[in-house]
């Protein structure tokens, strides 16, 4: 069975710090990832998702970037973080090529910036 | 633009009574729906979706959501709420040909006992 992992759990970094937070996919290949952010225990803001390895929309700009080195792999990162980048970071993966499938989430990371 | 509605911010019923969180979309074409439920400071759980055919589709815990095209609503019902599934659900959606999942600002259930 497919699995998400998503790590760390909890992170406070100060203001300027550069920032990686790595989410891994288990049991798929090609999978297409997503990186969400909730603020506020709210509503979802959608910030990259890939459909294969180096490729990356973004859908918001702003102090944050992302990687995709391996085929099961999604990096979030930033150089300088921001008060702004608080909140609560969500990975999650679909199976590529079924048109009706789905998301699975990772159980997130919640970033404090100090 | 695409969008997801979830109407309400939060929403209280009694425990054994009915439950119907609500959601609206504006979406063109045929999108593909789900809801998903989320408990704090985890990450969200699928519950159902809807893709074609009947216009009421059953899910995990109970839950089912009745899809209405020409209201274009997707509510989520339980006929008997219990206290447990207290909890933060989100209404989304994938527009037809895009990878991209859209989501409602979510809905707080708190279920009373």
């Amino acid at each position: 069975s497919q699995t998400i992992h998503q790590w760390p759990a909890t992170l406070v970094q100060p203001v300027g710090s550069p920032l990686s937070l790595e989410c891994t996919v288990e049991g798929t290949s090609n999978p297409n990832l997503y990186w969400y952010r909730q603020a506020a225990g709210r509503g979802l803001q959608l910030l990259f998702y890939s459909v294969g390895i180096g490729q990356i929309s973004s859908e918001v700009p702003q102090n944050l970037s992302a990687s995709r080195p391996q085929d099961r792999q999604f990096i979030l990162s930033s150089k300088k973080l921001l008060l702004s980048d608080s909140g609560f970071y969500l990975c999650a993966w679909r199976q590529s090529g079924e048109m009706n499938t789905e998301a699975f989430f990772g159980q997130g990371t919640r970033l404090t910036v100090v | 633009a695409q969008s997801v509605a979830q109407p309400e911010d939060q929403v209280n019923v009694a425990e054994g009574n009915p439950l119907t969180v609500k959601c609206t979309y504006s979406v063109s074409g045929n999108p593909y729906l789900f809801w998903y439920v989320q408990y704090p400071n985890r990450g969200l759980q699928f519950l159902l979706k809807y893709i074609t055919g009947d216009n009421l589709v059953k899910g995990s815990y109970g839950f089912e959501a009745e899809f209405n095209k020409s209201q274009t609503s997707f509510h989520l019902k339980k006929p008997s709420a219990l206290v447990s599934d207290s909890a933060l659900y989100f209404c989304a959606v994938r527009p037809p040909g895009t990878y991209k999942y859209i989501f409602g600002t979510g809905t707080r259930l708190k279920v009373l006992a």
